[in-house]
This record gives C-alpha cells, sequence and structure tokens, in this order.
C-alpha cells in the first residue's frame, strides 16, 4: 500500500507570496492533520480535518488555511508568506479521529523555502 | 492535553541497549502513549504505542508503569542506523511534539 504523498516536495516563493501543498493519504484513512517543522524543532500542529470537516486548529494565524476533499486528500493554504514561513510541512492519516489508539502515519513532506 | 518530558540527548555505542523515558504526569485516563522517530528531511514514523504494562514489537519495547505517569522506550543492540530523533506523545488530537530525544549511536 502507499504511504502518505505530499507534493510539491520542494518549494522556493517570494515574501508575500501564496503558496498551496498536497496531501494524498493511506486508503482507507479518514482524517488528516497538517503540521509546520522548523529546523531544530519538533513537528507543531496545525490543522486536523475529518470526513471534510475541520476538527481542530493550532496557533498558527489565519494566513493558513486546509481544506479536505471527498476523496480525503487535503490542501494546505498560506497567504501573505513570511520568512518565517520557511520550514517543512508534513502530512499526516490516521485511520480515526479522536480514537486514542489511532497513530498518525506522516508523508515525508513539502521543503518551503521563503526569499 | 498531557504535556511530555524526556531527555534532549542520549549518546550510545553499536550493541548496546538505549532506554529513553518520558514523563507525562497528567496523562488522562483514555490517553494511549505513542512514540515515534525521525530522521533528517523524513516525516516521522511510527514506532510503538501502548496503553499499560509492556508492549514489545520488532522493534522496541515500550514499559509502562502502573501509574502511567511515566514510560520507557528501550531500542535493543542499536546500530548507527538508530541514529535518529525520538519523540513521545500522549493522547490522539491536537497533538504537537516537544523536542524529542536526539539519540546518537557511535561505532
Amino acid at each position: 500500500d502507499a504511504g502518505v504523498t505530499q507534493s510539491p516536495t520542494h518549494l522556493i516563493k517570494t515574501r508575500g507570496q501564496q503558496v498551496t501543498l498536497r496531501c494524498s493519504p493511506i486508503s482507507g484513512h479518514k482524517s488528516v492533520s497538517w503540521y509546520q517543522q522548523v529546523l531544530g524543532q519538533g513537528p507543531q500542529f496545525i490543522f486536523q480535518y475529518y470526513e471534510k470537516e475541520e476538527r481542530g486548529r493550532g496557533n498558527f494565524p489565519d494566513r493558513f488555511s486546509a481544506r479536505q476533499f471527498p476523496n480525503y486528500s487535503s490542501e494546505l493554504n498560506v497567504n501573505a508568506l513570511l520568512l518565517g514561513d520557511s520550514a517543512l510541512y508534513l502530512c499526516a492519516s490516521s485511520l480515526l479521529f479522536e480514537e486514542a489508539n489511532s497513530p498518525l502515519h506522516f508523508g515525508n513532506g513539502t521543503r518551503l523555502t521563503v526569499t | 492535553l498531557a504535556k511530555t518530558t524526556q531527555p534532549i540527548s542520549m549518546d550510545s555505542y553499536e550493541g548496546q541497549e538505549v532506554n529513553i523515558t518520558c514523563s507525562h504526569n497528567n496523562i488522562a485516563t483514555n490517553d494511549y502513549i505513542t512514540w515515534y522517530q525521525q530522521f533528517p528531511s523524513q516525516g516521522p514514523r511510527f514506532i510503538i504505542q501502548g496503553y499499560k504494562t509492556k508492549v514489545t514489537n520488532e522493534v522496541a519495547s515500550l514499559f509502562i508503569p502502573a501509574d502511567r505517569k511515566s514510560s520507557t522506550l528501550s531500542l535493543p543492540r542499536v546500530s548507527l542506523s538508530d541514529t535518529a530523533v525520538y519523540y513521545c506523545l500522549v493522547g490522539a488530537i491536537k497533538l504537537s511534539f516537544g523536542a524529542g530525544t536526539t539519540v546518537t549511536v557511535r561505532a
């Protein structure tokens, strides 16, 4: 079975631009979460979606938005990019939502560089 | 959300056993404890998960005492390829990772 896939793998944008990152979960997984990982730190929670509805949001500004499609794939959008948005953006899928023993399965991320 | 505390770094040698302890004093009744491994420029990879006592799989063991306020990940006979960052997480929703434990295995 294919794991979580993310595209693109690398991206370079200029300050003020907008970016869209894409994620396809493991087949059968209905929950998708997005994380931001800055160099030297652990992944920080941005959003969680389940059955196309937002079920959780981390401490990120409104410039960050996301959505989940009927096929459970997801997009993360970031507007008005800042230099500080440079990071590895990770997508994770899980079989269930709010199930205590449903671990996260991560993709290898999109490396975003803002210049 | 249960906060976790784990050592920043640990050094070991090939063939040794590595034990990483994670403290989670305010773990909730229905929280599971999950450990992930991360290599540079890759997403975290699920290693093991448990609720109480001991869980073992092909790569690691997880020891959880009766009060569940801590847990210990045990990596038997580590190799150079086990050099990575290891994260302990408690719960299932809105999970942010801490800094993790950087394990360095030397020859």
